[in-house]
């Protein structure tokens, strides 16, 4: 099993730029999240989904989008990039929501210029 | 929104000390979770705690849940180099509209010295 993979490692943007980044997991997990990881903060949910053609909000879902057509995948689109939305994002996934293990994908890194 | 408050944020020692990183909230979770992260890698599980005044061993790592499920330390015995990483608490929200969405801390740097 590949677990959560993600893709790109690294992109930079231009401010006003849109781009997706894609998440993608094979273990059949129902709940699918999006965090970012910025110094001195831990970790910030943007948007999750509990099933296919589920999705919620977050803690910081501003700026971005997410679908869920298939169980195994989760992309996260940036809208129109702002320099505030540089980060490193990471994809996880877990059997349910609820306090399950996470497991996580191995990030994004994105600058935004 | 429930808060996490993780310290300390940088920890600096040396090999065969001993060390405590705490994670404190007004809220209740429901568990919590501890977390290891290695740069470049996302956070991989430690451990799980889920009843007030749990103790869980993993080694050289001890974890405790806090009575009232509002707080929880990791103390590590003797570090080593290789627990050098990023630490992060993970509370698992009891109720409301953020039920069972994860609220993290801030994260310990570890930084230990052979």
């Amino acid at each position: 099993n590949a677990g959560v993979t993600q893709t790109p490692k690294f992109q930079v943007l231009k401010t006003g730029q849109s781009m997706t980044l894609q998440c993608a997991q094979d273990m059949n997990h129902e709940y699918m999240s999006w965090y970012r990881q910025d110094p001195g903060m831990g970790l910030r949910l943007i948007h999750y989904s509990v099933g296919a053609g589920i999705t919620d909000q977050g803690e910081v879902p501003n700026g971005y989008n997410v679908s869920r057509s298939t169980t195994e995948d989760f992309p996260l689109r940036l809208l129109s990039a702002a320099p505030s939305q540089t980060s490193v994002y990471f994809c996880a996934s877990s059997y349910s929501i609820g306090g399950h293990e996470q497991f996580f994908g191995p990030g994004t890194r994105l600058t935004v210029l | 929104t429930q808060l996490l408050e993780q310290s300390p944020q940088f920890l600096s020692i040396q090999e065969g000390e001993n060390l405590t990183v705490y994670c404190n909230s007004s809220s209740v979770f429901s568990s919590l979770q501890w977390y290891r992260q290695e740069p470049g890698e996302g956070p991989v599980l430690l451990v799980t705690v889920v009843t007030g005044g749990e103790v869980k061993k993993l080694k050289r790592l001890t974890f405790q849940f806090g009575d009232a499920r509002k707080d929880s330390s990791l103390h590590i015995t003797a570090a080593q180099p290789g627990d050098t990483g990023l630490y992060l608490c993970a509370g698992v929200n009891a109720g409301g509209t953020s039920y069972g969405k994860l609220t993290f801390g801030q994260g310990t740097i570890l930084t230990v010295h052979p």
